[in-house]
């Protein structure tokens, strides 16, 4: 079976832009968090959907938004970009019920 | 952000020898926690839980150790083997929540 899968691998932007990053679900878990890992620290919760709907959230401003598709994959958008926005961009996600998060590899976005 | 554990510390083993990385956290309404393998390039890698209902968890070559009193989280990985070379991370969770606490991490460096 196939992993957690993220797109794209690397990106690259400039301040005030908007980026989508895209996330798909192991088969079976319907729900996924995003979390915003920078460079030397450890993962920082952005938010958790299941079953489309926002149950999570982090403490991160209203330019992270996420939304959840009726096959369980996820798209995380942030607006206006920040050169702190830079990071690397983690999608877990889960079955419902249990505590076990499988992580992707994650999307490295860099923003000069 | 929320964060468990302290900057990231590197620990030195020789190949073969057992590894011990600690990590403290900070809420005491946590009731779950788990320890995360994250090698250069890869998203964070399930390595083991524990409930707070028990004090240890042992798995293969890795055992978890959890005091409540004192709110620290240990990793002890038995026979430490190059490939364990990895940041570890511990995190927590409250059940009553769906947001994962990750602390920085420890860089984990394994001599031959």
């Amino acid at each position: 079976d196939a992993g957690v899968t993220q797109s794209p691998t690397h990106l690259i932007k400039t301040r005030g832009q908007q980026v989508t990053l895209r996330c798909s679900p192991i088969s079976g878990h319907k729900s996924v968090s995003w979390y915003q890992q920078v460079l030397g620290q450890g993962p920082q919760f952005i938010f958790q959907y299941y079953e489309k709907e926002e149950r999570g959230r982090g403490n991160f401003p209203d330019r992270f938004s996420a939304r959840q598709f009726p096959n369980y994959s996820s798209e995380l958008n942030v607006n206006a970009l920040l050169l702190g926005d830079s990071a690397l961009y983690l999608c877990a996600t889960q079955l419902e019920g249990v505590n076990e998060q499988f992580f992707g590899p994650g999307t490295r976005l860099t923003v000069l | 952000g929320e964060s468990v554990g302290l900057h990231l510390p590197t620990l030195s083993v020789q190949e073969g020898d057992n590894s011990i990385i600690n990590c403290a956290y900070s809420n005491s309404a946590s009731d779950y926690f788990i320890w995360y393998k994250q090698e250069s390039g890869k998203g964070p890698q399930f390595i083991i839980d524990i409930r707070s209902n028990m004090d240890k968890r042992q798995g293969q070559r890795v055992t978890v150790l959890l005091n409540k009193t004192v709110k620290h989280l240990s990793l002890q990985i038995a026979a430490t083997q190059p490939g364990d070379s990895a940041v570890y991370f511990c995190a927590e969770k409250n059940s009553g929540t769906y947001k994962y606490i990750f602390g920085t991490g420890t860089r984990l460096k394994v001599l031959a």
